[in-house]
């Protein structure tokens, strides 16, 4: 059973550079979600994506943030102009309709 | 911002004792759902119980809810040190058609040999 796969495992980046993580969901999962976790803090809600569609993005994600499902397959996140407090692990989460979400082991990503 | 709260923050206790972590939430649920992540891992889904339930049991665990209370709790009989580990709340909307899970900022469990 492959589950849910994330890359990179880890990106460290200066401040102002773009970085882009991948998501790669479970294949028969329609639902896809993105999450940020900030030390000592459970996951908080980014954004959703039922295939294709993003379908809802928290005021979490400011217009530095773009994400995107192409063919309702594999997502992208991409952050802009990087800032210190970026600095968090994105974990990737998918389902099939309503059945719990699946997560994968996250991208921790260093802000120096 | 996140609308569970799990008491207590952290939880040490040895092998073969048993574990309780407790959750609030603030506003209706569709279902509370308890996850495990072990240190640099992600979530890992333990169980689900619906809003109209109020015991549920999986192997070693037993979550109740009281949604007069608005509160949870899971029960970990007879540790293991591998139940060494973050434990989270999740209140699930059902916003919008979808599953939109508020996690609590967890609990972090050691269990010692």
């Amino acid at each position: 059973d492959t589950g849910v796969s994330q890359d990179p495992r880890h990106k460290i980046t200066k401040r102002g550079q773009n970085v882009t993580f991948r998501c790669d969901p479970i294949s028969e999962h329609n639902r896809l979600y993105w999450y940020r976790q900030t030390l000592g803090q459970g996951p908080e809600f980014l954004t959703y994506f039922q295939n294709e569609a993003q379908l809802e993005k928290s005021r979490l994600l400011s217009d530095r943030f773009s994400a995107e499902r192409p063919k309702g397959s594999f997502s992208t996140l991409e952050i802009q102009r990087t800032e210190q407090g970026d600095s968090a692990m994105y974990l990737c989460a998918s389902s099939f309709l309503m059945e719990p979400q699946h997560f994968g082991d996250g991208t921790r990503l260093s802000i120096l | 911002s996140q609308q569970g709260e799990e008491d207590p923050q952290a939880l040490s206790i040895q092998e073969g004792e048993n574990a309780t972590m407790n959750c609030s939430y603030k506003t209706s649920i569709n279902n509370l759902q308890w996850y495990r992540q072990n240190s640099g891992r992600g979530l890992v889904h333990l169980i689900l119980i619906r809003s109209n339930e109020r015991e549920k049991h999986s192997g070693r665990l037993r979550v109740t809810l009281d949604t007069s209370k608005k509160s949870s709790s899971l029960l970990i009989t007879a540790s293991r040190a591998a139940d060494t580990a973050s434990y989270f709340c999740a209140t699930d909307l059902l916003s919008g058609g979808y599953n939109k899970l508020i996690f609590g900022a967890g609990t972090r469990l050691a269990v010692h040999p």
